[in-house]
C-alpha cells in the first residue's frame, strides 16, 4: 500500500489566496483525520471524518478553513482567505474501523502564506 | 494547562545511552496512550501503543503508564543516531479524537 498520500508537499502563496490542501486516505479505512502542527502549538485536530460524513469540526480555527470528503479515496482542506497565521504543516491521516486508534500519516502539506 | 504536556527538549545523549522521556496529562478520562516518532519533514509513526498501567515493551523501546500518577514514559535503551527524532505522546479517550502532546525532541549522538 502506498500510505497516505498528499498534495502539495510544499505550497507558498501571498495573503488572501485561496489555499487547497489535498489527501488521499489509506484505502479501506473509515476515519480520515486533518491535523496541523507548527512549533507554538504543536498538533492539534482540525476535523475528522467516519465514512466521508464529518463528525467533528470543533478544531476548525474559523469559518476561513472548510474541509470535504466527497469520496472515500479523497479529502479536500480548504483556507480562503488566507492569512500568514496558516503558516503551518499540514497532515492527513487515516484510521481502520477495528483498530486499537493508531493512525497513518501523510508527510505533511508545509504551507507559507505571505 | 494543555491536556498532554511533554518537556520539548533537545534530548542529547550519546549513542548506546538510555534515553528516557516523560508524559503528563490532566485527564482521568483518557483511556489508550501513545508514542509515535516524527523525523524531521515526516508524519509522525507510532512506536508504541498502550491502554493499562505497568510496563510493555518492543525490542529496545518499553512504554511505562502510571493512571494513578497520570504519567507516561517511554524508555529507549542502547540508543542509536537513528533514534535522533522527535517524539510524540497521545492519549484517546473513548471515541475517535487523539490529543498529542508538543512533543520532545532527541539527538543521538555518535
Amino acid at each position: 500500500d502506498a500510505g497516505v498520500i498528499q498534495s502539495p508537499r510544499h505550497e507558498v502563496t501571498e495573503m488572501g489566496q485561496e489555499v487547497t490542501l489535498r489527501c488521499k486516505p489509506i484505502s479501506g479505512h473509515d476515519y480520515l483525520f486533518w491535523y496541523r502542527q507548527t512549533m507554538m502549538r504543536g498538533l492539534e485536530l482540525l476535523i475528522y471524518f467516519n465514512n466521508n460524513v464529518p463528525i467533528d469540526d470543533s478544531g476548525m480555527p474559523e469559518d476561513r478553513f472548510s474541509a470535504k470528503m466527497p469520496n472515500a479515496s479523497f479529502s479536500t482542506l480548504k483556507i480562503q482567505p488566507s492569512e500568514p497565521r496558516d503558516s503551518a504543516v499540514y497532515f492527513c491521516a487515516s484510521r481502520a474501523r477495528e483498530t486499537s486508534g493508531e493512525l497513518f500519516f501523510g508527510e505533511g502539506s508545509r504551507l507559507t502564506v505571505l | 494547562q494543555k491536556e498532554v504536556e511533554q518537556d520539548p527538549g533537545p534530548l542529547s545523549v550519546p549513542e548506546g545511552a538510555i534515553v528516557s522521556l516523560n508524559c503528563t496529562y490532566s485527564n482521568s478520562a483518557f483511556q489508550y496512550f501513545m508514542w509515535y516518532r516524527q523525523y524531521s519533514r515526516k508524519g509522525p509513526e507510532l512506536l508504541m501503543y498502550t491502554y493499562s498501567s505497568g510496563n510493555k515493551e518492543d525490542g529496545r523501546f518499553t512504554a511505562q503508564v502510571d493512571k494513578s500518577s497520570k504519567y507516561i514514559s517511554l524508555f529507549i535503551r542502547d540508543s542509536q543516531p537513528s533514534d535522533s527524532a522527535t517524539y510524540l505522546c497521545a492519549k484517546r479517550a473513548a471515541g475517535n479524537k487523539l490529543t498529542f502532546g508538543g512533543g520532545t525532541r532527541v539527538l543521538v549522538k555518535p
